[in-house]
């Protein structure tokens, strides 16, 4: 398969803890995007990458998340200190430069 | 920033019938937009695009048309099958495609 993968796709938490997710892209895609979606709602964008530099990040990005794509290819996002409402689905999506993103199935946090 | 409004939420056809769901957006620098396709537990996955310098784009049953004027672009699936049962978000973005802003989503149900 030479889509997105993401992992893992389902992560249980308690409150307080650390968790972190991968995102492999597609081969050689220099652009890497992480999003966030809640239920009923559709994808919010929390930062993006262009190879290793991270470009731009979301207000809804706050000091508790970072993310990292250090070699220009996969991406991982770690959230500390996780609270109730940062359960959603975090999605990531790698484009080749052009406008086109292809997303991953995505990871579901349930933090309790 | 860029706001994205679709309607309707819920839509609900027979199969066979046409289904037509539309979106407006605020900035009027936005040039691309992707209409994504959502089934349950995985990620969006693009089902087709329109640049600003495009009136109407079409692909088999599928169709997207944009009015930049009026800034608001619809999908129209004709020939609708269960298959197509699914949540359908919209998107703009500018041309740099840093910040992409999806819809809320349409759920879209296909009675046999």
């Amino acid at each position: 398969d030479t889509g997105v993968s993401q992992d893992p796709r389902h992560k249980i938490t308690k409150r307080g803890q650390n968790v972190t997710f991968r995102c492999d892209p597609i081969s050689e895609h220099n652009r890497l995007y992480w999003y966030r979606q809640t239920l009923g709602q559709g994808p919010e964008f929390l930062t993006y990458f262009q190879n290793e530099a991270q470009l731009e990040k979301s207000r809804l990005l706050s000091d508790r998340f970072s993310a990292e794509r250090p070699k220009g290819s996969f991406s991982t996002l770690e959230i500390q200190r996780t609270e109730q409402g940062d359960s959603a689905m975090y999605l990531c999506a790698s484009s080749s430069g052009g406008v086109e993103q292809f997303f991953g199935p995505g990871t579901r946090l349930t933090v309790l | 920033g860029e706001n994205v409004e679709q309607h309707p939420s819920t839509l609900s056809v027979q199969e066979g019938d046409s289904a037509v769901i539309k979106c407006t957006y605020s900035d009027s620098a936005s040039n691309y937009f992707p209409w994504y396709k959502q089934e349950l537990g995985k990620g969006p996955q693009l089902i087709i695009d329109i640049r600003s310098n495009v009136g109407e784009k079409k692909d088999q049953r599928i169709a997207v048309t944009l009015n930049k004027t009026a800034k608001h672009f619809s999908l129209h699936i004709t020939e609708t099958q269960p298959e197509d049962s699914a949540v359908y978000f919209c998107a703009a973005s500018r041309n740099n495609n840093n910040d992409m802003r999806f819809g809320a989503g349409t759920r879209l149900t296909v009675k046999p």
